[in-house]
């Protein structure tokens, strides 16, 4: 079974300033990890994803991401925040034990951008 | 560049009427899959259908609930009779999965959302 946990449900952060968004997994299989952002009022958007290889992914408008397997945990960062950044991020771990790979998600952080 | 399309956008119904909500997977994609959202809160899986046949489905997803891939090409979620608690965002989503050569991202659609009066 694999569960993702997302620190915070909410994070604030000014213009420009660093954007850090937790996230630890729990799977009994190597992992497969995920991020994706929810625009108001659209779909959820794929931003980046680990699967082999490097641990440093980089994804869409400026994000990425470190697998760190020693500590479970895939926080997504942007060194500058700008306003339109601001969303609802979830982390999501696939089941890499089945055919479908069926995806996991955390709870949610909703980022806000202050001016 | 191929998208999950979703209709309707929004739909409001009466309590205890049936719905159909429909999706247009991405049409090389292999496993199709409804999630929820109440608002305000997280995304839920509701099921998962591969190979013509429900593959996994949550404990959401009770009697009231049937999915259906009618013509190869649509992929429909009916609630046989709606509650109130059913008001929700349902997104569709498809993968190629694993077997197809992905790595299970789901690419989701824009999302219908229900309201149950």
């Amino acid at each position: 079974a694999q569960s993702v946990t997302q620190l915070g449900s909410h994070v604030s952060v000014s213009e420009g300033a660093l954007v850090l968004l937790r996230c630890n997994y729990s799977s009994s299989v190597p992992p497969y990890l995920f991020w994706y952002v929810q625009y108001p009022n659209q779909g959820l958007q794929l931003l980046l994803k680990y699967t082999t290889g490097a641990t440093l992914v980089k994804g869409i408008n400026g994000f990425e991401a470190e697998f760190k397997k020693s500590e479970t945990s895939f926080h997504l960062t942007k060194p500058s925040a700008h306003m339109s950044d601001a969303a609802e991020y979830f982390c999501a771990v696939s089941d890499t034990n089945t055919n479908a790979g069926k995806s996991t998600f955390g709870d949610g952080t909703t980022l806000t951008v202050k001016p | 560049e191929p998208e999950v399309t979703q209709t309707p956008s929004h739909q409001v119904t009466q309590m205890g009427q049936e719905v159909i909500l429909r999706c247009v997977p991405i049409s090389n994609h292999l496993y199709f899959y409804w999630y929820r959202q109440i608002l305000g809160q997280k995304v839920e899986f509701l099921v998962s259908f591969y190979n013509n046949e429900i593959s996994e489905k949550s404990e959401i997803f009770d009697d009231q609930f049937s999915v259906e891939r009618p013509d190869g090409s649509n992929f429909t979620l009916k609630i046989r009779s709606t509650k109130l608690e059913d008001s929700a965002m349902y997104f569709c989503a498809s993968s190629l999965g694993l077997a197809g050569g992905g790595a299970g991202e789901l690419f989701f659609g824009e999302g219908s959302r229900l309201t149950v009066l």
